[in-house]
């Protein structure tokens, strides 16, 4: 089953914009990380975020956790064109054995020039 | 000095027909992966291999059959391919595995069509 959704699922935005994704999920995780892909290509990591961690930081990219809310967003600021791709939440759940990294649906980035 | 590289990049066979993917990794990981993507873009996860060893087999058809021959390489073997599994196949690696899982590393994708 799906752990993660991201909202919305597509945005449109102005290059020099800020673009803001927002990720839920639904049971405790252990982490959440974000990932980028570019059309036709595979998935390349950003950023993970521990669940005892509230914000981080790299370049333009900042993602947010809010356990009490089950919630994540990924800012990116001053957007460039080459920004455009998808980006997917992933969860890794909390609990014996062996957990599942779980992906959500992902947010369809546009940044026009 | 691909880290996760996958072949064939594209797949394109007839109902029936049996196909094989394979990856390999040269990262060192000791956790390989098999995840398929739908035409909406969801990533869903088949397989998981742990220096060898299947730790994560989902509810995926028996048709789908996944080889570790040693910890750098997961094949993924299809028989009898149908229409629904056209879809695209990534394969992925990472140092850590179950509740410690962190970074994935993707390959590229074999994109299969089935006629």
């Amino acid at each position: 089953s799906q752990q993660g959704e991201e909202d919305p699922q597509a945005l449109s935005i102005q290059e020099g914009e800020n673009a803001t994704m927002n990720c839920s999920y639904k049971t405790s995780i252990n982490n959440l990380q974000w990932y980028r892909q570019n059309s036709g290509r595979g998935l390349v990591h950003l950023i993970l975020i521990r669940s005892n961690e509230r914000e981080k930081h790299s370049g333009r990219l900042r993602v947010t956790l809010d356990t009490s809310k089950k919630s994540s967003s990924l800012l990116i600021t001053a957007s460039r064109a080459a920004d455009t791709a998808s980006y997917f939440c992933a969860t890794v759940s909390r609990g014996g054995g062996y957990n599942k990294l779980i992906f959500g649906a992902g947010t369809r980035l546009a940044v026009h020039p | 000095d691909t880290a996760v590289s996958q072949t064939p990049k594209y797949l394109v066979t007839q109902m029936g027909n049996d196909k094989s993917i394979k990856c390999e990794q040269n990262l060192g990981h000791d956790t390989m992966y098999w995840y398929k993507q739908d035409s909406k873009k969801f990533l869903k996860i088949m397989f998981s291999y742990n220096n060898k060893e299947l730790i994560i087999n989902e509810t995926v058809p028996n048709r789908f059959s996944p080889k570790s021959p040693d910890k750098a390489h997961l094949n993924l073997h299809i028989n009898s391919l149908e229409l629904g599994d056209s879809a695209v196949y990534f394969c992925a690696s990472s140092q850590t595995s179950g509740a410690n899982t962190g970074e994935l590393f993707f390959g590229e994708g074999s994109r299969l069509t089935v006629l």
